[in-house]
């Protein structure tokens, strides 16, 4: 049982938008920032967004991250075939002084 | 170019320990925390270990607490993560990253494998 609540999956065609929600509580997201990782199979995380909203370099516009009260939502939009992935929030919980990630969401453009 | 290169992992026994490494090159190390996150296969990503760039400050997940410990050696560039009265709960994939904002960011090591098993 992961801190952080994801849906398993999640799916949308290709050219379409997706948005994968993530909800936590007030000692976690709530009065932290947030993370979100991609995942390709057999690879290591790839970090998406950071501070709620934050792109680093080379990651494309497509992505976004907003941010409210408790929980955090990831966007993709122009959906690729390449963007199938499982998708991970990620934060620190002020109470378990300690990071915490949500279950993560697979990703499936049909 | 940050590179982080995790060495250590293997098979061992339930009871037995065992020490990871994680060797950074490619940015000033002692300037940054690190984190160790792991991945049982087919699971989801379990945050594990976080240590601050000078060493003083560390954290732990609730489920490693107490087993595990994690340390630095500024003057290698290099992390540590050991791992002690090990379980199968704790066979994962182990991965090092560089912290950015107090979570794992942009750059991962490939990942050592734990398997304990009977």
């Amino acid at each position: 049982q992961s801190v952080l609540t994801q849906p398993p999956s999640v799916s949308a065609a290709p050219g379409q938008k997706v948005t994968i929600p993530c909800s936590g509580n007030s000692s976690n997201i709530g009065n932290n920032y947030v993370s979100w990782y991609q995942q390709l199979p057999g690879t290591a995380p790839k970090l998406l967004i950071y501070d709620n909203n934050k792109r680093p370099s080379g990651i494309p516009d497509r992505f976004s991250g907003s941010k409210s009260g408790t929980s955090a939502t990831l966007g993709i939009t122009g959906l690729q075939t390449g963007d199938e992935a499982d998708y991970y929030c990620g934060t620190r919980d002020s109470r378990l002084s300690a990071g915490v990630f949500g279950g993560g969401t697979k990703l499936t453009v049909l | 170019e940050v590179q982080l290169v995790e060495s250590g992992g293997g098979v061992l026994q339930p009871g037995g320990s065992l020490r990871l490494s994680c060797a950074a090159s490619g940015f000033t190390f002692d300037d940054y925390a690190m984190h160790w996150v792991r991945q049982a296969p087919g699971k989801g990503l379990e945050w594990v270990s976080l240590i601050s760039g000078d060493g003083n400050s560390t954290y732990y997940a609730e489920s490693v607490k107490g087993r595990f410990t994690v340390s630095r050696d500024n003057s290698r560039n290099s992390l540590y993560l050991q791992m002690d009265s090990l379980t199968t709960e704790d066979t994962a994939f182990y991965y090092c990253a560089k912290d950015v904002m107090g979570q794992p960011g942009p750059h991962w090591g490939q990942g050592t494998l734990v398997t304990v098993s009977s």
